[in-house]
């Protein structure tokens, strides 16, 4: 069975450095682009970039852009978000999911998700 | 970025109802148009891909339709595992933009 595992909740403070992870089982997702999608609490969807496990290039919403750092492993099948430095509004449930080239560049299968509190 | 607007953002509905929810988009998408279902807790779902195409799993009883901005799901006959909250995305150009989603209650 083809599935994404994403890293443990964090509790983090501003200010401070945070990278979480996406591994992919079941299947060789070199070939496969992995989104990013943010969940604010109480709030919709957002995507919030992609990276190609072949070449490790991330790309970015422009809303997004500078803010965090999308990279990838394609040896470990593992997709990686990362913050410099946290803030507050960083706040929120984090998911990845496979974006399937031939749907349509839908989501297909998606990580369960990691939530991220940034509190002092 | 194209902005997709969901409506109606919230809906009151009875097993048994046909529902429809529909989003348009700020331009010309095609049929680059998805639906997913989110169930509190849980990470969203696929159920339609390219306007029309039902996901592998998902009940025949939803079925997308639209092309260019107008697009709609409708669930002919909801069940009770259905009341959860719908988003539509625009995968036709980058950033891929969400609907600010519809949330299906129990009347």
């Amino acid at each position: 069975e083809v599935q994404l595992v994403q890293s443990g909740a964090e509790v983090k403070k501003p200010g401070e450095y945070l990278k979480i992870s996406c591994k992919g089982s079941g299947h060789s997702f070199a070939g496969y682009e992995i989104a990013w999608v943010r969940q604010m609490p109480g709030k919709g969807l957002e995507w919030m970039g992609i990276i190609y496990l072949g070449d490790s290039d991330g790309r970015y919403s422009p809303s997004f852009q500078g803010q965090v750092t999308i990279s990838g492993d394609k040896s470990t099948n593992t997709a990686y978000l990362e913050w410099r430095r946290l803030k507050a509004s960083d706040t929120a449930m984090y998911y990845c999911a496979t974006q399937e080239a031939g749907k349509y560049d839908a989501l297909d299968i998606w990580g369960q998700g990691t939530m991220v509190i940034v509190s002092s | 970025d194209i902005q997709m607007t969901q409506s109606p953002p919230s809906l009151s509905a009875s097993v048994g109802d046909r529902v429809t929810i529909t989003c348009r988009a700020s331009q010309s998408i095609r049929t680059y148009l998805n639906w997913y279902q989110q169930k509190p807790g849980k990470a969203p779902k696929l159920l339609i891909y390219a306007a029309s195409s039902l996901q592998i799993g998902v009940p025949s009883r939803f079925s997308g339709s639209g092309s260019g901005t107008d697009f709609t799901l409708t669930i002919s006959s909801l069940q009770p595992e259905d009341f959860a909250a719908y988003y539509c995305q625009q995968s036709s150009s980058a950033p891929h933009t969400f609907g600010q989603g519809t949330k299906l209650e129990i009347k």
